[in-house]
């Protein structure tokens, strides 16, 4: 499969607990976004990197929240001392970074914070 | 107000029927526009992009409106595997993110 994968694909966790998602994107794509997505509401932008760099960052995007893309390859997103308010499907997409705009989602991860 | 507005819908439609969606957006530097299609619990994917022109696939009309910052889909013939929400897309900043409304729910009817 070679499209953008993302682990693990559901997440139960404890208020006050970390939780850290992973995300894989297409090959050779140096462009990866996180968002989240709500029920009911459209996926809202969370950060952005161009291969290893973080160049934008969401005011959504709390002191909680941090993401990595060390290698300019798979990214992580952690979110410390998790809330109830944190329960979403976090979305991850990728893109070629040329002159294309398209933006090719994985599955997501559903988190639930109880 | 927010960035992307869509009339939430539910529409419900018998098969065969022709629909039209709806989309305004705030920012006149948006630079891209697009139509996501999403099925329930599933990740979004891209329907297609949206041209001043106006372009056509298939059965699905898309069309851009500058001036007025106005989005439509317009979808003819519509089947039972049409139902989804249609989550209406501009690109602004310099990141290229995604500004997605919140999406206008469509059932088809057998």
């Amino acid at each position: 499969d070679t499209g953008v994968s993302q682990d693990p694909r559901h997440k139960i966790t404890k208020r006050g607990q970390n939780v850290t998602f992973r995300c894989d994107p297409i090959s050779e794509h140096n462009r990866l976004y996180w968002y989240r997505q709500t029920l009911g509401q459209g996926p809202e932008f969370l950060t952005y990197f161009q291969n290893e760099a973080q160049l934008e960052k969401s005011r959504l995007l709390s002191d909680r929240f941090s993401a990595e893309r060390p290698k300019g390859s798979f990214s992580t997103l952690e979110i410390q001392r998790t809330e109830q308010g944190d329960s979403a499907m976090y979305l991850c997409a990728s893109s070629p970074g040329t002159s294309s705009r398209e933006q090719y989602f994985g599955p997501g991860t559903r988190l639930t914070v109880t | 107000r927010k960035e992307v507005e869509q009339d939430p819908g539910p529409f419900n439609v018998p098969e065969g029927a022709t629909v039209a969606f709806n989309c305004t957006y705030s920012n006149s530097a948006s630079q891209s526009f697009f139509w996501y299609r999403q099925d329930c619990r599933k990740e979004p994917k891209l329907l297609m992009s949206v041209y001043s022109s106006g372009n056509e696939d298939g059965r699905f009309t898309a069309q851009l409106n500058r001036a007025s910052q106005y989005i439509s889909l317009l979808i003819r013939d519509s089947k039972l595997s049409d139902s989804a929400t249609y989550l209406c897309v501009v690109i602004t900043g310099s990141a290229r993110q995604l500004t997605f409304g919140s999406g206008t729910q469509l059932t088809v009817l057998p």
